[in-house]
Order: C-alpha cells, then structure tokens, then sequence
C-alpha cells in the first residue's frame, strides 16, 4: 500500500492563529487525497476532497473559507485552517486513493489545539 | 444523507472467542464495505474490504455482506488482547472521487 505522511503530528495554537497542515504520499502519486476530521469518540467525517490541479470539493457543512486546500502536486496537499478557534481543536486525518478505487491510506493524523 | 451506523459499545469478548462486529448503511446506492481497525491516538488501518454479498475470509478476519437488509458485520475469530482497538465501518458509493462514509466505530475489548 501507498505511504502517507502528514506534518506536525500535533499543533497547538492561540485562537485567531491560523495552522497549516500538510498530507504527502511518499512512494505514489496521488490525484485524490481527502482530509477527514474525527472528534473524540466520534466517527471520521469527510470534509473536503482535494484534486490535483483544481479546487478542493467540500462537504456540505464544511466551510471552504476556513479550511483552506491546496492540492499543488501529485504528492503533496495542504489544509490550512485559519481564524482557528478552540472548537477546531480536533484530529485531522489524510488519506489518498490508490489505483483501486477501494484503496485508501490513510496518514497518522494531525492532532490540533487550540487554546 | 448517507449514515452508516454502528453499536458503540464496549463489547467485551474472552480471548480466544469469536469477536462479532455489526454495521448497518442506509445509502442503498453503497458499493463497497470496509472495516478499519483504529488504535486510540492512531489513524484507521485497513483490515478488509467487502463489495459482493456472503462471506470473505481473511486469515482471522470474516467480513459478511447481505446488501437486502442493508448490513455489514465483521467476525475476528480466536481473538487476542492485541485485537482490542475501535473498529470502523465504512461506505463508499462511487461517483469517483467520493470518500468513505464512516461509522462511530465500536469499542471492542480482549479480555486476557
């Protein structure tokens, strides 16, 4: 399976700030990655699909203002969340499709706060 | 809306014993089922994958689809302490460039 890296692996940041997390597929080339958030004790919720080349398509619910990303190349997409607030405080996770559309691999996941 | 849900438990199984995990989907449009496997602080593992209905077995690991009643389940035969995790059912509905739909996972438990 594809290798996924994400950085930091955790954040802690005033309110206000703004925090950019980054996804990248080390030994594949990625046009899809997603970027899912889960809560404690919640499930993972999609909040964006990120293509290379174009505009991330986000869910319904997901502010695209807020959560900014950016899909610059094959191996490499980037979540920015700005104006964080302390309930943005939460784990943020990557994945990438492979070649299969059943594959995904997912990263170790950004665990954010915000105080 | 698509939801796919999930007992959140714990459930709590001896070890040794069949470990059974069950999943409900409401989008009938779904294709594909996946069970991940998630360690408390980690991101999900994939364990397997389902898309036909009946069984697929994977060493341990039996994943059951019967897409008429709309249900999912994952049995872990001769459970170990290592098998204790959070256990994330998923759906995926095509359309390409869709994600997963998770589930809240369940909170299973290896009794030594």
């Amino acid at each position: 399976g594809a290798v996924v890296s994400q950085h930091p692996s955790w954040v802690i940041c005033k309110s206000g700030t703004s925090v950019k997390i980054e996804c990248r597929s080390l030994d594949f080339q990625a046009t899809t990655m997603f970027w899912y958030r889960q809560f404690p004790k919640q499930s993972l919720m999609l909040m964006a699909t990120s293509n290379e080349g174009s505009k991330a398509t986000y869910e319904q619910g997901v502010e695209k203002d807020k959560f900014l990303i950016n899909h610059a190349s094959l191996t490499l997409s980037t979540l920015t969340v700005t104006s964080a607030h302390p309930e943005d405080s939460s784990f943020y996770i990557c994945s990438t499709r492979g070649r299969a559309y059943y594959e995904q691999y997912f990263g170790p996941g950004t665990r954010l706060t915000v105080t | 809306q698509k939801e796919v849900e999930q007992n959140s438990g714990p459930l709590s199984v001896p070890e040794g014993a069949i470990a059974s995990l069950n999943c409900t989907y409401s989008d009938r449009g779904s294709q594909s089922f996946f069970w991940y496997r998630q360690y408390s602080g980690k991101s999900p593992e994939l364990i397997m994958f389902i898309y036909s209905n009946g069984d697929k077995e994977d060493g341990r690991f039996t994943a059951q689809l019967n897409k008429a009643s709309q249900y999912v389940s994952l049995l872990i035969r001769d459970s170990q302490p290592s098998d204790s995790a959070t256990y994330l059912c998923a759906a995926y509905s095509g359309g390409g460039a869709d994600g997963l739909t998770f589930g809240k996972g369940t909170h299973l438990i290896i009794q030594p």
